[in-house]
Formats: C-alpha cells, sequence, structure tokens
C-alpha cells in the first residue's frame, strides 16, 4: 500500500526550531516529487516546498531562507526543517507525493497520497 | 504566482442536488488542475486530475470540465457523504503549485 506517514508537530516558541518527518512506504521518495503542503486554522491549503527527484528543491516566499526540505534515501523519508518560526507558522503539515500520467499531448501531475498530516503550533 | 478564485466559497444543497463549483485561474493553465475533497481533521484526498480524469475509486457522480482559465466539478446528485470543502489546483506553473481558497459544500 502506498503510504505516507509525518511525525514531528508539536508546540513550539517563536524563534524556535523544528523537524518534520514523513515516512514513505510503497514507493521511493527519491523518485518522486516531493512535497510539503500547509493548512492554517480554519484556512485553505498553501503549497509549502518541493523536492524533485533530482534533487533540486524549491520554497514558497513565506517560507524561503528559514524552511529546508530534504529527504533521506536509506530511510525512505522526507524532511522538512523549520528555523525561526512564526505565529504565522501554525499550521498542519502534510507532505505529499506528485504523482505522473503521460499522455501524447502532455504529461499531468496531481497530488495523491497524502499523510496524515501533523499539527504545529508556534505560540508562546 | 498564478491565482485561482474558486465560487462560490460556500453552497448549501440537498442529498440528491445536482451542484457545479467553479474554479478561475488568473492565466491560462491548460488543463493542469486537479480537484480535492477534504473532510474535517483528514488530508485532502485527489478526485479528478487533468481537469477531467476520474482517479479511481471515485464515483462517477463526480466530473470535472474545462481548460485554460475556467474549471468546474460538478457533482451530479449529492450524497451524504459528500458534504466536505473542496479544493482546486493548478499544477501548470512549476514549482509554485498554488490552490484555490476553497469550496465549503454543506446540507442544506
Amino acid at each position: 500500500e502506498v503510504q505516507l506517514v509525518e511525525s514531528g508537530g508539536g508546540l513550539i516558541q517563536p524563534g524556535g526550531s523544528l523537524r518534520l518527518s514523513c515516512a514513505a512506504s510503497g514507493f521511493t521518495v527519491s523518485s518522486n516529487y516531493m512535497s510539503w503542503v500547509r493548512q492554517a486554522p480554519g484556512k485553505g491549503l498553501e503549497w509549502v516546498s518541493v523536492i524533485y527527484s533530482g534533487g533540486s528543491t524549491y520554497y514558497a516566499d513565506s517560507v524561503k531562507g528559514r524552511f529546508t526540505i530534504s529527504r533521506d534515501n536509506s530511510k525512505n523519508t522526507l524532511y522538512l526543517q523549520m528555523n525561526s518560526l512564526r505565529a504565522e507558522d501554525t499550521a498542519v503539515y502534510y507532505c505529499a507525493r506528485e504523482a505522473w500520467e503521460d499522455y501524447v499531448w502532455g504529461s499531468y501531475s496531481w497530488f495523491d497520497p497524502w499523510g496524515q498530516g501533523t499539527l504545529v503550533t508556534v505560540s508562546s | 504566482d498564478i491565482q485561482l478564485t474558486q465560487s462560490p466559497s460556500f453552497l448549501s444543497a440537498s442529498v440528491g442536488d445536482r451542484v457545479t463549483i467553479t474554479c478561475r485561474a488568473s492565466q491560462g493553465i491548460s488543463s493542469y488542475l486537479a480537484w480535492y475533497q477534504q473532510k474535517p481533521g483528514k488530508a485532502p484526498k485527489l478526485l479528478i486530475y487533468a481537469a477531467s480524469t476520474l482517479q479511481s475509486g471515485v464515483p462517477s457522480r463526480f466530473s470535472g470540465s474545462g481548460s485554460g482559465t475556467e474549471f468546474t466539478l460538478t457533482i451530479s446528485s449529492l450524497q451524504p457523504e459528500d458534504f466536505a470543502t473542496y479544493y482546486c489546483q493548478q499544477l501548470n506553473s512549476y514549482p509554485r503549485i498554488t490552490f484555490g481558497q476553497g469550496t465549503r459544500l454543506e446540507i442544506k
């Protein structure tokens, strides 16, 4: 079964650091595009970061310079290192795999599966 | 970044109703659009990708259409389990993937 399981969330003071983990089963993290998406309480979905299969990484402007996405191929696990946390980073964080399908006229993608989410609360 | 605007933001409907949710992109995204359903406390669930392709296992009462800047998600006959929040997502402008603000579908 293709599955993602996040861990590492919790209550952290402003300015603090936290590392989220996303353990994959049923597929290989390093062969896929993997993203983090967050959802503030009562709000919509916000893409945070992606790591491509080739290793390139990208970030939303709201977290650039503070968050780092990485993976451990031996553990088949995705990470999000979050530094200099702010109150506005409070959210449920989801990891997700980007799946692809090729057609004659193009390649299309979507996010599936998603992890169950882990809550990060930044508060003093 | 490409902005996605969903309408309506809130929808009240009854079991058996046909409902349509619209997602408009700030610039053309071809058919690089997916739709998700999210229930409270749960992760989003993929319904449709490539604007109109139904994900395996998703009931056929769900359908998607559109290309360019205007897209629709239609539920042909609402079932009790369909009351949830729906999001569109564009995957055209890499790496800056964006989501619509969501449409909350509630029981009338």
